[in-house]
Order: C-alpha cells, then sequence, then structure tokens
C-alpha cells in the first residue's frame, strides 16, 4: 500500500517539553510538507521541504524545526517556543513537477496542558 | 493578497439538494484551484480542480464554476448524501511555486 503515515495519532506533553511527530512516505515523492490544522483556520503552511537536505518556512514557523535526511520521511519536532502548540498536525507530500497535487497523510493530534 | 475566503462556514443540506460552497481570492498570479475533502479525524484528500482557462469543469455529482473576472470559484455537489457529510476546503496557488494557500474550511452536513 503507498500512502503517507504519521505516528501517533494522539499526542500528549506537558507544556516545556519538546516534541517530535513522525511523517512518513513510500510515494517516492519529492516535495513533503508540514500544515498545522485549527478550527475555522484552514491548513496554514509550517514548513516544506522539496529535496532531500533542503526545507523552507512556512507562513507560520516559529517554534517549528525540521530534517530531511532522506527522501520518504520529514519529522517535525514542535518546541517548547511554540506559543500554542496544541493543533491537528497534517503531513503531506507530492512529485516536483505535480506540486500542486497533495496527498494528506491522516494526521497528528497534539494536545499540550 | 494571499489569502482565499471561502463560506459559509457550516451548511446543512436535505438528502438528494444541491450544496454550494464559495470561495474568493486575490491573487491573480494563481493558476489552479484545488478542492479538498476531509472527514473526521482524517487527512484532507484532493476532490477536483479547476485552472482559469476552464469556467466549468465537471466529476460525477462535483462541479467546479470559475468566474476569473470576479475571482470567485464554488463547488456545487449535485444529490448530495449523508456519505458527503465531511470539511471541504478551497484552495488556490501558482504552479511555478509549491504553496498552496487555503480557505478556512464549510463543514457540510448531509441530513438523510
Amino acid at each position: 500500500d503507498g500512502g503517507i503515515t504519521q505516528s501517533p495519532k494522539y499526542l500528549f506533553r506537558k507544556e516545556g517539553q519538546n516534541v517530535t511527530l513522525s511523517c512518513e512516505q513510500n510515494l517516492n515523492h519529492d516535495a513533503m510538507y508540514w500544515y498545522r490544522q485549527d478550527p475555522g483556520q484552514g491548513l496554514r503552511l509550517i514548513y516544506y521541504s522539496q529535496i532531500v537536505n533542503d526545507f523552507q518556512k512556512g507562513d507560520i514557523a516559529e517554534g517549528y524545526s525540521v530534517s530531511r535526511e532522506k527522501k520518504e520521511s520529514f519529522p517535525l519536532t514542535v518546541t517548547s517556543a511554540q506559543k500554542n502548540p496544541t493543533a491537528f498536525y497534517l503531513c503531506a507530500s507530492s512529485t516536483h513537477r505535480n506540486s500542486y497535487e497533495q496527498y494528506f497523510g491522516p494526521g497528528t493530534r497534539l494536545t499540550v496542558t | 493578497q494571499q489569502q482565499v475566503k471561502q463560506s459559509p462556514q457550516s451548511l446543512i443540506v436535505q438528502k438528494g439538494g444541491i450544496s454550494i460552497i464559495n470561495c474568493a481570492y486575490e491573487n491573480t498570479a494563481f493558476d489552479y484551484f484545488p478542492w479538498y475533502q476531509q472527514f473526521p479525524g482524517k487527512g484532507p484528500a484532493l476532490l477536483i480542480a479547476i485552472r482559469p482557462d476552464v469556467s466549468e469543469k465537471k466529476e460525477g455529482r462535483f462541479t467546479i464554476s470559475f468566474n476569473k473576472s470576479a475571482k470567485q470559484f464554488s463547488l456545487h455537489i449535485m444529490d448530495s448524501q449523508p456519505g458527503d457529510s465531511a470539511t471541504y476546503f478551497c484552495a488556490a496557488l501558482y504552479t511555478g511555486g509549491f504553496k498552496t494557500i487555503f480557505g478556512a474550511g464549510t463543514r457540510l452536513f448531509v441530513k438523510a
């Protein structure tokens, strides 16, 4: 089965702790993305990566960090600097040629208390 | 200029009725307008998309209408079914780049 996997589905953390969200794809896609989804605000781009070892900030990168050491993996770390980290996080991927057709994973719901 | 405004926020339609969701954009550089469908607890999935050189695109019960001069586009769901109950996002992007701008979403509920 080809697709994007995100783990875990639910994640709970105490305030002040860093947490890393996993995203893996076996679609052989070049580009990968991280979005944050909040009620009534649509999807906002956190980071994206067009190729291995390269990534760019999106609209709301503050308090987040990423790495892209392998084509199939794009983990997102939510740091303690992120003021309001509780949200639904979505990972997506696309081919380089068709960057406009994005395939999304099932998401991770992060709750920080 | 980067925003995509979507309305309504929520929509309740009777089974068999027509669901209509509207979006408006400002940036004339956008050249691709997809719609995504998201079921609760899942990631969005591409539903249908249109380019600005076409005024209408139909796939099954789903139709996009596009008005380039008004910078507006809409999704029509004909013969709406309870299984269509989901959140719908319109989006816009410039295909030369990597950034997709999403609307705020519309929660559709189709009553049986």
